[in-house]
């Protein structure tokens, strides 16, 4: 059982590189979301989806974008890295969170914006 | 509007000691459901419990139990005869029902980080 999967685990952007963040479960969950981690911050809330083709915006969304083609991938995109979006990226998804289903967590992405 | 407080931000103890971990929460919904998670040195992210807002139940699992107040808005976690494996981040979190809002997203706490020394 795979769970939730991130890739890559470790990377390292030069500031204004994109790239993108892949987040895949095999749970037919409809809601994915994408959290970031900083020191003292707990976990804030990125963007979010309910479904194929529906995606909303969380806390903190500046510069970063979603899509949702199908009900397992979830990928999150930075357009231009910078430096404040040094963090550690979460992906999470959930069965009924409206009903108070728990989340099941990727084991996380460390990027580092140099 | 939606928050979770968690007042201690470091909390050491002593292996064997008990400990409790405060969250206290903020929520205009009359439906909604708290969590715990534990966060290891490892750095994933554990489910440890999930509690809905007519539930008042205590909760006891081992070691670890829960008491959930909505008189006082808090829902602490203890951990009895703590051990060395119990170090990790604990978070609190909150997600609401109702439609329209929020979908359930979850809100997180700044989280505790519990140190147990042999």
């Amino acid at each position: 059982n795979a769970g939730v999967t991130q890739t890559p685990k470790f990377q390292v952007l030069k500031t204004g590189q994109s790239m993108t963040l892949q987040c895949a479960q095999d749970m037919n969950h409809e809601y994915m979301s994408w959290y970031r981690q900083d020191p003292g911050m707990g976990l804030r809330l990125i963007h979010y989806s309910v479904g194929a083709g529906i995606t909303d915006q969380g806390e903190v969304p500046n510069g970063y974008n979603v899509s949702r083609s199908t009900t397992e991938d979830f990928p999150l995109r930075l357009l231009s890295a910078a430096p404040s979006q040094t963090s550690v990226y979460f992906c999470a998804s959930s069965y009924s969170p409206r009903r108070g289903t728990e989340a099941f967590f990727g084991q996380g992405t460390r990027l580092t914006v140099v | 509007a939606q928050k979770v407080t968690q007042a201690q931000t470091e909390i050491s103890v002593v292996e064997k000691e008990d400990v409790t971990l405060d969250c206290v929460y903020e929520t205009r919904d009359t439906t909604y459901y708290l969590f715990w998670y534990k966060q290891p040195p490892s750095g994933e992210l554990v489910f440890l419990i999930r509690r809905n807002s007519f539930d008042e139940q205590n909760e006891i699992s081992g070691r670890y139990s829960w008491n959930f107040q909505k008189s006082t808005s808090s829902f602490n976690f203890t951990i009895t005869a703590s051990q060395v494996v119990d170090s990790a981040v604990y978070f609190c979190a909150l997600s609401e029902a109702r439609r329209g809002g929020s979908q359930g997203n979850l809100i997180f706490g700044k989280g505790t980080k519990l140190s147990v020394k042999p």
